[in-house]
């Protein structure tokens, strides 16, 4: 199985900050990776898909980039509702794994 | 407006049985292969099993395989998992899904049901 690896786990960051999040697969799924978003008691929502693609209604302070083994999600400027758990997630298989999460708090 | 609704999760003695449904309304769903994803505190988010548009292929994750089995009715936009000889360690939120796949990126998540395997 190909084991999906975020960091950090946990991010202390205030509105307005540049956050950046690493997923690292470990093989190449060349960019079939995805980043969602998910708040307690929600089911995750899909922010990116094919590692750089934002999905429609998406924010544009999302981004996604990488290809091959090392993926980045950033969010430009932390807005107040972006406080959440993020999660990668690659499809170059059929046995899809989520890296670990890594969630988002108030400094 | 997409909806994915599951429904048939509970409380259930170890190796017991349950099988969970989920309906989907306000999109193709023959078109669209169908996942069930389940999530602990522990274990984060963990992929369980997949089923092809048209039912003809599955696959499992190695910790269900053997003793889940996914299914679907198109006819009826339902999806279903059966889910025999039940452990502790299968107590989670179970979602059905539609994922990003290669040619799309697919349609979202239900709201998930809680299924607890205790005695």
């Amino acid at each position: 199985d190909i084991q999906m690896t975020q960091s950090p786990s946990t991010l202390s960051a205030s509105v307005g900050d540049r956050v950046t999040i690493t997923c690292r697969a470990s093989q190449s799924i060349n960019s079939w990776l995805a980043w969602y978003q998910q708040k307690p008691g929600k089911a995750p929502n899909l922010l990116i898909y094919k590692a750089s693609y934002l999905k429609s209604g998406v924010p544009s302070r999302f981004s996604g980039s990488g290809s091959g083994t090392e993926f980045t999600l950033t969010i430009s400027s932390l807005q107040p509702d972006d406080f959440a758990t993020y999660y990668c997630q690659h499809y170059s298989n059929y046995f899809r794994t989520f890296g670990q999460g890594t969630k988002v708090e108030v400094k | 407006e997409v909806q994915l609704v599951e429904s048939g999760g509970g409380l259930v003695q170890p190796g017991g049985s349950l099988r969970l449904s989920c309906a989907g309304s306000g999109f193709s769903f023959s078109n669209y292969w169908m996942h069930w994803v389940r999530q602990t505190p522990e274990k984060g988010l963990v992929w369980v099993s997949h089923i092809t548009n048209d039912g003809s292929g599955t696959s499992y994750a190695d910790s269900v395989k053997g003793r889940f089995t996914i299914s679907r009715d198109n006819d009826k936009n339902m999806l279903y998992l059966q889910m025999n000889s039940l452990r502790a360690e299968d107590t989670a939120v179970y979602f059905c899904a539609s994922l990003p796949e290669w040619s799309y990126y697919g349609v979202g998540w239900g709201q998930g049901t809680l299924v607890t395997v205790s005695s």
